[in-house]
């Protein structure tokens, strides 16, 4: 099974652009998290999709968006983009969204760097 | 309440020894706690994860040991090697709802270095 894929891998936007970024889910995974990982702020949760409904959600501005599409793949938005956005953005997939089963499968991740 | 506080921030051991990463959490309503190593360039990748009711789980050199009365878990790599050098991370998750999800906070990661 292929794993969880990320595009792009590396990106570099200036000051108050927009970026997309999409993340494509294991096969048969219905859940998609996402994650933002700074060297300062460490790994930190921006929220989860499942079957096409954000379900929970971190403590980032409105300007972090999502969704997620019927065949299970996600896309992030982050829009007027500012210095401290710079980071690595990680998406991770899950089997089940079912209570009792949780083996988050991480992607490598898009980074991003904001001039 | 959501932290969970992890030490030390880098180790390093030499080939053999033992490697020992520890968190702290305080929200006793967390229910899962995972370890995830990261090599660089790349996500992280799940090593071993154990649930509140048992207090040791080993898989291989990989070894969690759980003391909930203290809101402590470690991760102990024995027979610690070259390859093992990586970043840890312990995580907890937040016990999950069905229309609400859940999250995993992590600690703030451990670099490990193991000295051939």
């Amino acid at each position: 099974k292929a794993g969880v894929t990320q595009t792009p891998r590396y990106l570099i936007k200036t000051r108050g652009q927009q970026v997309t970024l999409s993340c494509s889910p294991i096969s048969g995974h219905r859940s998609v998290s996402w994650y933002q990982q700074t060297p300062g702020q460490g790994l930190q949760f921006l929220f989860e999709y499942f079957s096409e409904t954000q379900r929970n959600k971190g403590n980032f501005p409105g300007r972090f968006s999502g969704r997620q599409f019927s065949n299970s793949r996600s896309e992030m938005n982050v829009s007027t983009l500012e210095l401290g956005d710079s980071a690595l953005y990680l998406c991770a997939s899950r089997s089940s969204g079912r209570i009792g089963t949780d083996t988050q499968y991480f992607g490598p991740g898009t980074r991003l760097t904001v001039l | 309440q959501q932290q969970v506080k992890q030490s030390p921030q880098s180790l390093i051991v030499q080939k053999g020894g033992i490697s020992i990463i520890n968190c702290a959490y305080e929200n006793t309503a967390f229910d899962y706690f995972p370890w995830y190593q990261q090599f660089p360039g790349k996500g992280p990748a799940l090593l071993i994860a154990i649930r509140p009711d048992v207090s040791e789980k080993k898989e291989g050199r990989f070894t969690i040991s759980f003391n909930k009365s203290a809101k402590q878990f470690s991760l102990h790599i024995m027979d610690s090697q070259p390859g093992d050098s990586a970043t840890y991370f312990c995580a907890a998750r937040s016990p999950r709802q069905e229309t609400s999800g859940s999250r995993l906070t992590f600690g703030e990661g451990t670099q490990l270095t193991v000295n051939p």
